[in-house]
């Protein structure tokens, strides 16, 4: 079964803090997904990578937010400095064929105050 | 292009009554399309997917959905609701090959005792 294991599961932090979210897909992917989530925007997506590869990463708010996948079963999102407004839950899914549906972890929930 | 609506932010019933959450899409090829849920604390979970073939799709949790092209629709129901089916549900499209869903902004389904 695909799975995707995200950690931590919870980050408070300080403003201008550096924070790294990490994801670890279990197996059965070629496309691994980074969202975000807020009540006031909704599911929004930040980056995306195919085979390793990062695609489309139009969805990455600013230069602060930066992803990467050095290799099939690890990810990571990093944001430098982090500010008030990046507060969220961030998720971590994958997918495979065109049909298929994604595979979401259970999400990191960021507070930064 | 390919876009998704759902009808109401919130949605109450009783439980033991029918649960109607309203999905409508745009997509100029035939889409795949998803039901999600996510419970408190938790990524998203895929309810059902619709992929070409039968129209009426059953899921998970008794919840079932009908894709009508003609309505460009994909409704989700559920004959009777339980305290437990209270969550968030987010309709998802997939088309033109993309391998990226458009997520809707997602229904709460509150539930009454």
């Amino acid at each position: 079964d695909a799975g995707v294991i995200q950690s931590p599961r919870h980050e408070v932090t300080e403003m201008g803090q550096e924070v790294t979210l990490r994801c670890k897909p279990i197996s059965g992917h070629d496309y691994l997904f980074w969202y975000r989530q807020t009540m006031m925007r909704g599911l929004e997506l930040l980056i995306y990578f195919n085979n390793n590869v990062p695609i489309d990463d139009s969805g990455m708010p600013e230069d602060r937010f930066s992803a990467k996948m050095p290799n099939a079963s690890f990810s990571t999102l990093k944001i430098q400095p982090s500010e008030p407004r990046d507060s969220a839950v961030y998720f971590c899914a994958i997918g495979s064929s065109y049909n298929s549906p994604l595979h979401f972890g259970n999400g990191t929930r960021l507070t930064v105050t | 292009a390919q876009s998704v609506t759902q009808l109401g932010s919130h949605v109450s019933v009783s439980e033991g009554a029918l649960v109607l959450l309203r999905c409508n899409y745009s997509s100029s090829v035939p889409p795949y399309l998803f039901w999600y849920v996510q419970y408190p604390n938790q990524g998203l979970q895929l309810l059902l997917k619709y992929t070409s073939a039968a129209t009426l799709v059953k899921g998970i949790n008794g919840f079932e959905a009908e894709f009508k092209k003609s309505e460009t629709s994909f409704h989700l129901t559920k004959p009777s609701a339980h305290m437990r089916d209270a969550a968030e549900y987010f309709c998802a499209v997939k088309s033109g090959g993309s391998y990226i869903p458009t997520f809707g902004r997602g229904t709460s389904l509150i539930v009454h005792p």
